[in-house]
């Protein structure tokens, strides 16, 4: 059980572009979904919480007009990168709990995307 | 310490070798430490949520320790096997929300 998908799971655009990711529960409704971000050899950065149904909350030097994130069910979020650049190439992974908020409820992750923005 | 870091960045182990390393994250303010193994390609997956000082939790041949107040935790591998290899990352929470602050990971290469 608990399982996340993300899609899709590569993806190469033009700078200029917009790229929707998608995120989804497939077999629980989720609360609560993250967004991160991960450059090579370092570790996974949140980016923002989202929670169904209302707006995200963006982490501080995350521009949310850039990364749109829309969490509008209980198993479906997206990220959408708007007018991407090459700086904005990277890893991007979701992820997805039961609860609103708890330190230690488990965050059940989806297998990333990778973005390159040539 | 201000973030969590995780040590050694990388390891190499023959299998059927036992090996461990560590995570180390503020000890000020501690809400939970988590565990997650990332293979190649998967999703990372949930291992242990540790909360209590001195707790020790297991999972098959792995094993992870807590200490709270020195704030580091370690994450034991017994008998290694080739299935093992992954990188390994902790967590800490920075509020009672539950928002993670992560290590950059522990990459495990198990050979045979």
């Amino acid at each position: 059980g608990a399982v996340v998908s993300q899609h899709p799971s590569r993806v190469i655009c033009k700078s200029g572009t917009s790229v929707k990711i998608e995120c989804r529960s497939l077999d629980f409704q989720a609360t609560t979904m993250f967004w991160y971000r991960q450059f090579p050899k370092q570790s996974l950065m949140l980016m923002a919480t989202s929670n169904e149904g209302s707006k995200a909350t963006y982490e501080q030097g995350v521009e949310k007009d850039k990364f749109l994130i829309n969490h509008a069910s209980l198993t479906l979020s997206t990220l959408t990168v708007t007018s991407a650049h090459p700086e904005d190439s990277s890893f991007y992974i979701c992820s997805a709990r039961f609860t609103t908020g708890s330190s230690t409820d488990t965050q059940y992750f989806g297998p990333g995307t990778r973005l390159t923005v040539l | 310490i201000l973030n969590v870091e995780q040590s050694p960045q990388s390891l190499h182990v023959q299998e059927g070798d036992s090996t461990n390393f560590t995570c180390s994250f503020p000890s000020s303010n501690f809400y939970a430490l988590h565990w997650y193994r990332w293979e190649t390609a998967k999703s990372p997956e949930a291992l242990f949520v540790m909360t209590l000082n001195g707790d020790e939790k297991k999972k098959g041949r792995i094993s992870a320790t807590l200490n709270t107040k020195e704030g580091y935790s370690y994450l034991y591998i017994k008998g290694s096997q080739p299935e093992d290899s992954a990188t390994y990352l902790c967590a800490s929470p920075t509020d009672s929300w539950g928002k993670l602050q992560f290590g950059a990971g522990t990459q495990v290469v198990v050979t045979p």
